[in-house]
């Protein structure tokens, strides 16, 4: 079935220094959602990329999906305490009709001050 | 405008039993999905309901049911409980666009702990 691996599995930074996750799926995807999930919480909603090679902007946030759609990235620019958590990316497959999410390994991060 | 709100917050129940989650959809939402999230990993599919039918179902066994009622809420049925059953249980919700795959809005979960 189709796998979502996402590296690393953690990540410690200092406040200030930029983080990236890497998503890899092993199937195309139609489309790749971004979760957070604070300690004690729930997955929130993020982000959506549909389209190959897409990169979305959120403040110091930056979201690409690969061109080939099986990939992506989430990229934080100077954490800051507030962006500790679990970062999940989640993948819709092709020629899928209902909202199935098949969620990546997630990485966690922690931010110290 | 609520949110996806889900019921119990917490239970405890042995082996053997059978348990009974609840979940209501954000207002507007008309498709409601399960996950199980297991300590430290990421949320699995268990299934998700639209129009009151079972439309997807991820890897779990039959021991894992569900239902969804006319007012889109929705109910997640575990029979003979296992240890391996313990674990946060999402409720997500979202609206169903043809063509379009609209974004999940997650509940707090149920935390069921199986002794």
């Amino acid at each position: 079935g189709q796998q979502v691996m996402q590296i690393p599995q953690y990540q410690h930074v200092q406040e200030g220094e930029d983080f990236t996750t890497y998503c890899n799926s092993s199937t195309t995807l139609s489309n790749i959602q971004w979760y957070k999930q604070r300690p004690g919480g729930h997955p929130v909603f993020l982000i959506q990329l549909v389209k190959s090679g897409e990169v979305k902007k959120q403040k110091r946030l930056t979201f690409q999906f690969g061109e080939a759609k099986k990939n992506s990235s989430l990229h934080i620019t100077a954490t800051q305490t507030t962006d500790v958590g679990t970062y999940f990316c989640a993948g819709q497959s092709m020629n899928t009709g209902f909202q199935k999410l098949v969620f990546g390994t997630g990485t966690r991060l922690l931010v110290s001050p | 405008d609520a949110g996806v709100t889900q019921s119990p917050t917490h239970l405890i129940k042995t082996r053997g039993q059978q348990v009974t989650l609840r979940c209501s959809p954000k207002s507007g939402h008309d498709t409601v999905s399960w996950y199980q999230q297991a300590l430290g990993q990421g949320p699995q599919f268990i299934f998700q309901y639209y129009e009151e039918e079972e439309r997807q179902r991820g890897n779990f066994p039959d021991r894992f049911s569900g239902h969804q009622f006319p007012n889109y809420s929705s109910e997640l049925n575990v029979n003979a409980l296992l240890l391996g059953d313990s674990a946060l249980y999402l409720c997500a919700s979202s609206l169903r666009r043809t063509g379009r795959d609209q974004p999940q809005h997650f509940g707090d979960g149920t935390r069921l702990s199986i002794l």
